[in-house]
């Protein structure tokens, strides 16, 4: 089975500075990732994925990520936040199973930007 | 495009009652899974439909059921609701598998 590990339950921040949200996947022969963000009292909203390819992925609102797959991780970034990217975020890997395939969530990471 | 709508966002249930969650999909989208988020838990698989059957399903008792219609709209149903069954309930679509799942906004469910 997949298992993903966000390595930080809380980031702070300061307003324009850089951030990176790391994450760790267990290890298998097809990954698929992704990143969501969850704003309060909302859904998920994708904002990249990584299927296979370049292993820089750009997403939307100036986030990328970078798929390593010697270090099996998919850590996000982004090179100068705003108040308005405090959300959650959440890792997650594709499970293949024999008959569907599901999503595997980590416990998720909450970016909190101060002015 | 619209996209997947959950309906009602929130619900207040008594212990011991039924529930039932709706989601539509985003046209053209075949696939509905539903996901649990708690604060001790984080977000569970619950189950997935395809072509109105359910083609994988999470760890979840029985009182945790669903079903898809033939025009990919999906119900999910919870039977005798206990206090711990308080949660966002998600819904994702998506076209085939692993391509990415666009999600709803969700159903705040909370059982008193």
């Amino acid at each position: 089975a997949q298992s993903v590990t966000q390595l930080d339950s809380q980031v702070p921040v300061f307003e324009e500075a850089p951030v990176e949200l790391r994450c760790n996947y267990s290890s298998s022969v097809s990954v698929y990732l992704f990143w969501y963000v969850q704003y309060p009292n909302q859904g998920l909203q994708l904002l990249l994925k990584y299927l296979s390819g370049s292993t820089l992925v750009k997403g939307i609102n100036g986030f990328e990520a970078e798929f390593n797959k010697s270090q099996t991780s998919f850590h996000l970034r982004k090179p100068s936040v705003h108040i308005s990217d405090t959300a959650e975020y959440f890792c997650a890997v594709i499970e293949a199973g024999e008959y569907g395939n599901k999503l595997v969530f980590g416990a998720g990471t909450i970016l909190r930007v101060k002015s | 495009k619209a996209g997947v709508t959950q309906t009602p966002r929130y619900l207040i249930k008594t212990r011991g009652q039924q529930v039932t969650l709706s989601c539509s999909p985003i046209s053209g989208h075949r696939s509905v899974s539903w996901y649990q988020q708690t604060p001790g838990q984080g977000l569970q698989f619950l189950f997935e439909y395809f072509s109105e059957t359910q083609r994988n399903k999470g760890n979840f008792p029985g009182r945790f059921s669903g079903r898809q219609f033939s025009n990919s709209r999906s119900e999910m149903n919870v039977s005798t609701l206990e206090l711990g069954d308080s949660a966002l309930y998600l819904c994702a679509s998506s076209i085939e598998g692993i391509g990415g799942y666009t999600f709803g906004s969700g159903t705040r469910l909370t059982v008193v």
